[in-house]
């Protein structure tokens, strides 16, 4: 099993362009989530989604949607890059486990620099 | 909201010392808990877990963790650290109630020295 495998691994964008993150996991996973890692601030979430074509928003959902056409895969768009989303972008997922939710795992991380 | 705080952003240590994490989590219901460590350039990996029964829950790599319902804290432990041990580590909790969304602290910093 390859786990989760997010593409790209680094991505330089200029202010006000556009661009997707994808993020596929082989684990028959139900729950997804991108997260954004920021120095001091940890990982916070941005969107998460319970299953194919349900998705709800994180802590930090402005400037980004989300997609989730199948169990599998999970993109995060940006519209319209901000030198603020300048980031590492982390995808999770994990599966139920007696009703509640077990450790996520994560993807190795999309490294994004908005000038 | 519920938040989950680390005490230390950063913590130099030599090499066979002893290393205690500090993890608070402000919620009053029942929640999982996990650390997560992140090595140098690579993706998050979990240590150890807590979700019910002995409080004290042993982890990868040496590390065990204590859960004190009364504190709500989740402290990490390592008796004796080694330079392989440096990396940033995450303490985060997840609230069934709360969607089952999980939130992070800010992570600490260990730094092991030779």
């Amino acid at each position: 099993n390859a786990g989760v495998t997010q593409t790209p691994k680094f991505q330089v964008l200029k202010t006000g362009q556009s661009m997707t993150l994808q993020c596929a996991q082989d684990m028959n996973h139900e729950y997804m989530s991108w997260y954004r890692q920021d120095p001091g601030m940890g990982l916070r979430l941005i969107h998460y989604s319970v299953g194919a074509g349900i998705t709800d928003q994180g802590e930090v959902p402005n400037g980004y949607n989300v997609s989730r056409l199948n169990k599998r895969e999970f993109s995060l768009r940006l519209e319209s890059a901000a030198p603020s989303q300048t980031s590492v972008y982390f995808c999770a997922s994990s599966g139920p486990i007696a009703g509640s939710y077990n450790e996520q795992f994560f993807g190795p991380g999309t490294r994004l620099t908005v000038l | 909201a519920q938040s989950v705080s680390q005490h230390n952003h950063h913590v130099i240590l030599s090499e066979a010392a002893s290393l205690e994490l500090g993890c608070n989590y402000s919620y009053g219901g029942t929640v999982n808990l996990f650390w997560y460590v992140q090595y140098p350039g690579q993706h998050l990996q979990l240590l150890l877990k807590y979700f019910s029964g002995d409080p004290l829950v042993k982890g990868i790599k040496g590390f065990e963790a204590e859960f004190i319902k009364s504190k709500f804290s989740f402290n990490l432990r390592k008796p004796s650290v080694q330079w392989s041990d440096t990396a940033e580590y995450f303490c985060a909790a997840l609230i069934k109630a709360a969607g089952n969304k999980l939130t992070f602290g800010g992570g600490t910093r260990v730094l092991v020295k030779p």
